[in-house]
């Protein structure tokens, strides 16, 4: 699975959005790209993923550059909830051997009043 | 609510103890994940079970061991306990979806401290 790159932590304005940065230059042509975030010692929790169309739903939006080597995932309007380590992912989409998920750093996103 | 449920919330042992961990996953989820996170380590895969069979290890001791049962769930054993086995431990659940798209749900996790 292909490394990622995010920044160590960002801050955002409450009803603002939130645009969390990914790199993943050595993205190949089968592997997807996941977040997921924790809330405070809490579960992990999916938020959504995508290949190469930018995707949305309930919960955020995530884009993805044409290259593929890099993404944002964008919380429309980010609220003191939203404070969180979010993390980047990326694997293969297919099912077979392990389908672990690797767990980098991520980034503290801290939502301000 | 991910619909993963993990008994213990808390447990607290000795050095040399053996503990067992507890995971329910979703309905109809075939597949289990466990987890552990220390403040040094981050979040690590230990192992994966899919109805009932263990499908991949990650950095898993010889200390530890896990199994899935026919009804799906799942428990975690840990034994010879030291020190730094204290850790939140978190159990995940996932479909087999043909797709290959594995989208993971967690449970609350299990603080284990070890003293």
């Amino acid at each position: 699975d292909a490394k990622t790159t995010q920044p160590p932590s960002m801050d955002c304005a409450e009803g603002r959005a939130a645009n969390l940065p990914c790199n993943h230059s050595t993205i190949s042509g089968n592997e997807y790209v996941y977040w997921y975030r924790q809330i405070h010692s809490q579960g992990p929790q999916y938020i959504i993923h995508g290949l190469k169309n930018n995707e949305t739903n309930e919960m955020a939006s995530l884009i993805i550059t044409e290259d593929r080597k890099s993404s944002t995932l964008i919380l429309p309007h980010a609220t003191l909830r939203d404070t969180a380590v979010y993390y980047c992912i990326v694997r293969v989409g297919r099912w077979g051997g392990s389908e672990k998920l690797v767990f980098g750093k991520g980034t503290k996103l801290t939502v301000n009043p | 609510d991910s619909g993963v449920t993990q008994t213990p919330k808390h447990l607290i042992t000795a050095t040399g103890q053996r503990v067992t961990l507890r995971c329910s996953p979703r309905s109809g989820d075939l597949s289990v994940y466990w987890y552990q996170q220390s403040l040094d380590q981050g979040l690590q895969f230990l192992i994966q079970y899919y109805n009932g069979e263990e499908r991949a290890k990650g950095n898993i001791l010889e200390r530890f061991s896990a199994q899935q049962f026919p009804d799906l769930h799942s428990e975690l054993n840990l034994s010879s306990l030291e020190l730094g086995d204290s850790a939140l431990y978190f159990c995940a659940s996932s479909v087999a979806p043909t797709s290959g798209i594995n989208e993971q749900y967690f449970g609350p996790g299990t603080r284990l401290t070890v003293t």
